[in-house]
């Protein structure tokens, strides 16, 4: 089925440890954001990319890197994990113009 | 930079009455789309309504329309006859018409009461 694929769905890290987020979308679509998702706070962009080999910095982007070294896919990373970073992890893409963006089902990680 | 702000944290209504989500945005662009999210308890998000800032008219999607104050930086939603099934969480979003970037604001958890 088209649409965007979260990977993994639930992961549990130790302060300090890394790991990659991996989001995949089979619509050909040039945008993709990576949110995370807090009680509160609503959805909060991370980083964001308008291209294969483009990515640009959100609004909450420290602690976070990311790479789109190809179109479909826009990896998330998390090189030294701390409990401030225990949220759910949504990824989305969208085709840039009026039209609205699929998002994924979302990652939930909790960093103890 | 933008922001996007939505002051109104939880909201209830009874079935088949109608409820106005409020929605506050801060650009200095003048190319740019507006949307409404819903999240219900499955956290998928789902599209409810866009609206292109260029057009004037007010975006309508059968029991979902957006009342749209260009000036004002305003972009409400007014759901009708409103249904159990529309019990979730509403965000509502801003995209750049400039850099793609796309913003969320806080998020309104409505609840319809039967």
């Amino acid at each position: 089925n088209a649409g965007v694929t979260q990977t993994p769905k639930f992961r549990v890290l130790k302060t300090g440890q890394s790991m990659t987020l991996l989001c995949a979308q089979d619509m050909n679509h040039e945008y993709m954001y990576w949110y995370r998702q807090d009680p509160g706070m609503g959805l909060r962009l991370i980083h964001y990319s308008v291209g294969e080999g483009t990515t640009a910095k959100g609004e909450v982007p420290d602690g976070y890197n990311v790479s789109r070294l190809k179109k479909q896919n826009f990896l998330l990373g998390l090189e030294s994990a701390a409990p401030s970073q225990t949220s759910v992890y949504f990824c989305a893409s969208g085709e840039g113009t009026f039209y609205g963006y699929t998002f994924g089902s979302g990652t939930r990680l909790t960093v103890v | 930079a933008q922001t996007v702000t939505q002051s109104q944290p939880e909201m209830s209504v009874q079935e088949a009455e109608t409820v106005t989500l409020s929605c506050t945005y801060d650009t200095s662009e003048n190319n740019y789309y507006l949307f409404w999210y819903k999240q219900p308890p499955s956290r998928q998000m789902i599209l409810v309504i866009r609206q292109e800032a260029y057009k004037q008219q007010n975006a309508t999607e059968n029991r979902f329309s957006v009342n749209f104050q260009k000036a004002a930086k305003s972009f409400s939603l007014k759901i009708s006859d409103s249904q159990l099934g529309d019990t979730a969480m509403y965000f509502c979003a801003f995209r750049s018409g400039n850099t793609g970037k796309l913003i969320f604001g806080q998020g309104t958890t409505l609840q319809v009461k039967p």
